[in-house]
This record gives structure tokens, sequence and C-alpha cells, in this order.
């Protein structure tokens, strides 16, 4: 599986748009890119995943490069309830044992402030 | 439809004791997956399963041992614990082709 790379941390100011990065440059042309977050104490909370189009959906809105190299995790319009850990996923979507693994890395902590 | 229930949700043990923690789903979901969690770190992954019947080894599995008899049920068992294993625990179960997965609230463990 392709290797992510996330900033540590993010600040935010409430009601403007969050816009967390991330860095997949070994990703090959099957591999998915999901997103998941992590509010204190909760467990992750899946967000949203696509292949190479750009999605949306009522969380949030995905932008993948042309390349595929890198994403964007975009939260239109930020609140404090979006303060939350924010993982980065890249996966096969296939069935067989070797693709069951399911693992987070650091991930970017974001803040919103009022 | 209750998503997936982690049964209990706090316990302590004392150094030594053993004790099952339930994972159970009702979507009907192939993958199911026991993480934990120490304060200020990041998920890592003990045990997960592709299907009834079958279990398989994450990231740190030593110490705990798990069961899928039932395809709804993901049992994790610590045989001995220790105060090592005071964590929150999580599980999660997915279907087969998507990564969407979707997360129990968590059991929080205590070994003194």
């Amino acid at each position: 599986d392709a290797k992510t790379t996330q900033p540590p941390s993010m600040d935010c100011a409430e009601g403007r748009a969050a816009n967390l990065p991330c860095n997949h440059s070994t990703i090959s042309g099957n591999e998915y890119v999901y997103w998941y977050r992590q509010i204190h104490s909760q467990g992750p909370q899946y967000i949203i995943h696509g292949l190479k189009n750009n999605e949306t959906n009522e969380m949030a809105s995905l932008i993948i490069t042309e390349d595929r190299k890198s994403s964007t995790l975009i939260l239109p319009h930020a609140t404090l309830r979006d303060t939350a850990v924010y993982y980065c996923i890249v996966r096969v979507e296939a069935g067989g044992t070797s693709y069951g693994k399911l693992t987070f890395g650091q991930g970017t902590i974001l803040t919103v402030h009022p | 439809n209750a998503g997936v229930t982690q049964t209990p949700k706090f316990r302590v043990l004392k150094t030594g004791q053993s004790m099952t923690l339930l994972c159970a789903q009702d979507m009907n979901h192939e993958y199911m997956y026991w993480y934990r969690q120490d304060p200020g770190m990041g998920l890592r992954l003990i045990h997960y399963s592709v299907g009834e019947g079958t279990t398989a080894k994450g990231e740190v599995p030593d110490g705990y041992n798990v069961s899928r008899l039932k395809k709804q049920n993901f049992l994790l068992g610590l045989e001995s614990a220790a105060p090592s294993q005071t964590s929150v625990y999580f599980c999660a179960s997915r279907m087969t082709v998507t990564f969407q997965a979707f997360f129990g609230q968590g059991t929080r463990l205590t070994v003194v």
C-alpha cells in the first residue's frame, strides 16, 4: 500500500474553509484515497473516498491531483466541532486476506479556533 | 440498526486477570477489526478478521487472542492482563469491497 504523508497539525478559523493536504506520491493506479477523522475520545468516522475524480458529500470535498500523487480534504465552513485528528489512507479495493488490513498513520490534528 | 456495539464500555482489571471484549455488528459485514489507542497516540491494529471463522494478526497482537465464531461477533481476549494493556480499545467493521469502516464507541480498560 502507498505511504501517506500529512502535516502533524493545522489551525483554522471557525467559518473558514479547512484544507487538509495528503501526499501519496507512490500511489498505484488501483488505489483509492480514504479520509477518516477522530474526534476526541470517539471512534474514527469515515468522511469520504475517491479514486481520481473529485468527490463531494455532505461532510466534505476531496480534491485529487491529476497525477494522483496528492489530495486535499476540504471542510468548506469549519466549525468548532470539526476539531479532530484527520487521517488520510490509501487502499486497494479488492477481496482476499492480503487486502484486509486497515491501518492508520499519525494523521493531522486540526484545531478550529473561534 | 445499532451499527457496531462494544461491550463493556469501561472495565478495571487487576494484573493477571482475564477478560473478553465483545464487538457486535448488525450490518452483515465480512471484515472486523480490533484496535488499541493509548493516550495521545494513534490507533494500532491488534487483530482482524476477513470472515466468519478466520482471524489474522495486526501490528500489535502479542498478549491478545481473538475469535470470530459468528459473522456478527468478534471477541478480543486478554488471558493475563498487564498494566501495559491499559488502553482504549476500538472495534470496527466493513464490507468486503470498500474500506468505508464503521467504528464502535470504544472500551476503556484499566489494568492495575
